[in-house]
């Protein structure tokens, strides 16, 4: 089993839709997770983390935790042209390491 | 406020040669990690230094090594490069304090073809 795997893309949404992204983690342990996004040819920004359950917003993007699941997501509202990019998920395995998933790529469609 | 920066951007190596690469991390930062990232795939991470010390590894040969020195700064050293190699090699730096560990910053990388 994989310590952490998204949702296979590649995704594509109208501008101003609403784009989900969804990504599991093997780990229970776990306690806190991190969304990054990397623009083709780029290295990865962190956009959002997310430590208790439940949502976090930060402006158009809203981070959901669902550690029972196992389970976190990320919503990107009104997408936009810019937002087009690969997502990653990443999820901290044991004391130090960060644990990336492969990544889902997004399109938004003008 | 400097981020994090690494150098040199790209590198053409032969196979069996060795490459070091370095990193500084960003101001107030005093964590290095080391990922490779292969076209398509998520980074994958090498280790992460810590005072001076590799404090955590990943599922990478011998051939991997690195260094932290006193500023902070990184180097990863790879030896007897192979074709399997060629990716873009990323440096993150972390806070210091156990609750910011895991908020890594990434520079922009370096892309290493080896042919």
């Amino acid at each position: 089993q994989k310590e952490v795997e998204q949702n296979s893309g590649p995704l594509s949404v109208p501008e101003g839709a609403i784009a989900s992204l969804n990504c599991t983690y093997s780990d229970r342990g776990s306690q806190s997770f991190f969304w990054y996004r990397q623009y083709s040819g780029k290295s990865p920004e962190l956009i959002m983390f997310i430590y208790s359950n439940g949502d976090k917003e930060d402006g158009r993007f809203t981070a959901q935790l669902n550690k029972a699941s196992q389970y976190v997501s990320l919503l990107i509202r009104d997408s936009q042209p810019s937002d087009s990019a690969t997502y990653l998920c990443a999820v901290p395995i044991g004391d130090y390491k960060l644990s990336f998933g492969a990544g889902t790529t997004v399109t938004v469609r003008a | 406020d400097a981020g994090v920066t690494q150098s040199p951007t790209h590198l053409i190596k032969t196979r069996g040669q060795q490459v070091t690469l370095r990193c500084s991390p960003k101001s107030g930062h005093d964590t290095v990690s080391w990922y490779q990232q292969a076209l398509g795939q998520g980074p994958q991470f090498i280790f992460q230094y810590y005072e001076e010390e590799e404090r955590q590894r990943g599922n990478f040969p011998d051939r991997f090594s690195g260094h932290q020195f006193p500023n902070y700064s990184s180097e990863l050293n790879v030896n007897a490069l192979l074709l399997g190699d060629s990716a873009l090699y990323l440096c993150a730096s972390s806070p210091g304090g156990d609750g910011n560990l895991y908020e890594q910053y990434f520079g922009p990388g370096t892309r290493l073809t080896v042919t």
